[in-house]
């Protein structure tokens, strides 16, 4: 079936290191793909967002990188903080006609940064 | 913070009880999604209301509903609640359906004994 999901549940680094957190898609007509940041206790948190158009996209120290030909997402958090332990979501977001504008997130992988 | 926001925070209720969760969405944003968390897992899409009216559904049976008021801001009602709905339940808007960024409440967090 359709789906989105994270080949690692749990990324430790060292703080000062950079991050690299991996998606996998298995729908190839998804236009539009999101990272969030989740927090304990908090809703997620848009991080960058890449259209099906591009294949790379920059904000501050986070880039995305979208590989269309093997369904592969990545998130790289460059100099990776102790404020930016939290799970990390990668989301697809693709017109449904049956569910409007639907996001199907994957289960998550959980960022842990070592001081 | 998004501009979204959600109430109650948290909520007790039992096994049979119905439940009703609001929400308001950020300033100029007409479409409001719901979604379901389980703990450790990433949210599930339940539905998204435009105008007032329900755009879209998730894989959510007929006791899940909701609606979506003149100013934008939305319920969500769950009917005979079950042990499995224990959940955080998401509220996230958008200024429109199409391919547009979906910005999240801090949701609430609901617990079903």
């Amino acid at each position: 079936g359709e789906s989105v999901g994270l080949h690692l549940p749990t990324l430790s680094v060292q703080e000062g290191d950079n991050s690299i957190i991996n998606c996998a898609y298995s729908n190839s007509a998804s236009d539009y793909f999101i990272w969030y940041k989740q927090e304990s206790g908090k809703g997620p948190q848009f991080i960058i967002d890449i259209r099906s158009n591009m294949d790379k996209r920059q904000g501050q120290r986070v880039t995305v990188l979208l590989n269309k030909t093997v369904k592969h997402l990545s998130l790289q958090i460059a100099a990776t903080q102790p404020g930016d332990s939290a799970v990390y979501f990668c989301a697809e977001n693709r017109v449904n006609n049956n569910a409007g504008n639907m996001l199907t997130f994957g289960g998550g992988t959980r960022l842990m940064v070592k001081p | 913070e998004t501009g979204v926001t959600q109430s109650p925070t948290h909520l007790i209720k039992t096994r049979g009880q119905q439940v009703t969760l609001r929400c308001s969405s950020q300033s100029g944003h007409n479409t409001v999604s719901w979604y379901q968390q389980a703990l450790g897992q990433g949210p599930q899409f339940i539905f998204q209301y435009y105008r007032e009216e329900e755009n879209g559904r998730g894989n959510f049976p007929p006791r899940f509903s909701g609606l979506q008021f003149p100013n934008y801001s939305s319920e969500l009602n769950v009917n005979a609640l079950e042990l499995d709905d224990s959940a955080l339940y998401l509220c996230a808007s958008s200024p429109g359906t199409s391919l547009e960024t979906q910005y999240f409440g801090p949701g609430t967090r609901l617990l079903v004994l």
